[in-house]
């Protein structure tokens, strides 16, 4: 059972433009939302986190919408550089289980110079 | 502060042979996880510990795959006998403090012949 489905499973952008990923999970029960971003050759590092009490987070260029009845959530990147080309996983866990992620299946972001 | 250690970082065996991973966690963290990352695929839980504890392996298939995490601090995870399925990237994380962050290592990329 796929748990969290994420889409588009790659996204090329023009440096400066706006890069959107989206996700949507299926467990009401899931309560913190984070964004993982991985290199090629690296582990995944945390990016940026959400709460469902809040619709939306910003941290410097990386903001999380989440739309909780839609069990939607997803990343925009603002004025994306090259150097934001990666593959980003979006993931979703549940009060009392240590922040055992079910990670989405992922999204290879390219940014063209 | 040293992140997680994992070793190998690639490795080459024939099908039917055993393989053996390791990982360091981050000092102080009680948590560990092994997940299991498949080329284009986003990370899946194999098994988490708690201290020395393993709380979930569930998904740890034990025909196979065996785990342990002597004195609560490093972990090994073992494959014996590997088959060409089990290629993947073996990725160990480490989850402490009071934000609850997953850190990961690098990962064991695996190849079986």
């Amino acid at each position: 059972q796929q748990q969290v489905k994420q889409s588009p499973q790659s996204l090329i952008v023009q440096k400066g433009g706006i890069s959107i990923i989206n996700c949507a999970y299926e467990n009401t029960a899931f309560d913190y939302f984070p964004w993982y971003q991985q290199f090629p050759g690296k582990g995944p590092a945390l990016l940026i986190a959400i709460r469902p009490d809040v619709s939306e987070k910003k941290e410097g260029r990386f903001t999380i919408s989440f739309n909780k009845s839609a069990k939607q959530f997803s990343l925009h990147i603002m004025d994306s550089q090259p150097g934001d080309s990666a593959t980003y996983f979006c993931a979703a866990s549940r009060e009392g289980s240590a922040r055992q992620l079910t990670f989405g299946s992922g999204t290879q972001l390219t940014v063209l110079p | 502060e040293a992140g997680v250690v994992q070793s190998p970082r690639y490795k080459i065996i024939e099908k039917k042979q055993p393989v053996a991973f390791w990982c360091n966690p981050i000092s102080g963290h009680n948590t560990l996880y092994w997940y299991r990352q498949n080329l284009g695929q986003g990370p899946e839980l194999l098994i988490r510990y708690e201290n020395e504890e393993a709380v979930d392996d569930s998904q740890l298939p034990k025909d196979r795959f065996s785990a342990e995490r002597l004195k609560g601090v490093d972990s090994t995870l073992k494959i014996q006998p590997a088959e060409l399925g089990d290629s993947a990237v073996y990725l160990c994380a480490s989850q402490g403090g009071n934000t609850g962050e997953l850190f990961f290592g690098e990962g064991s990329r695996l190849t079986v012949l």
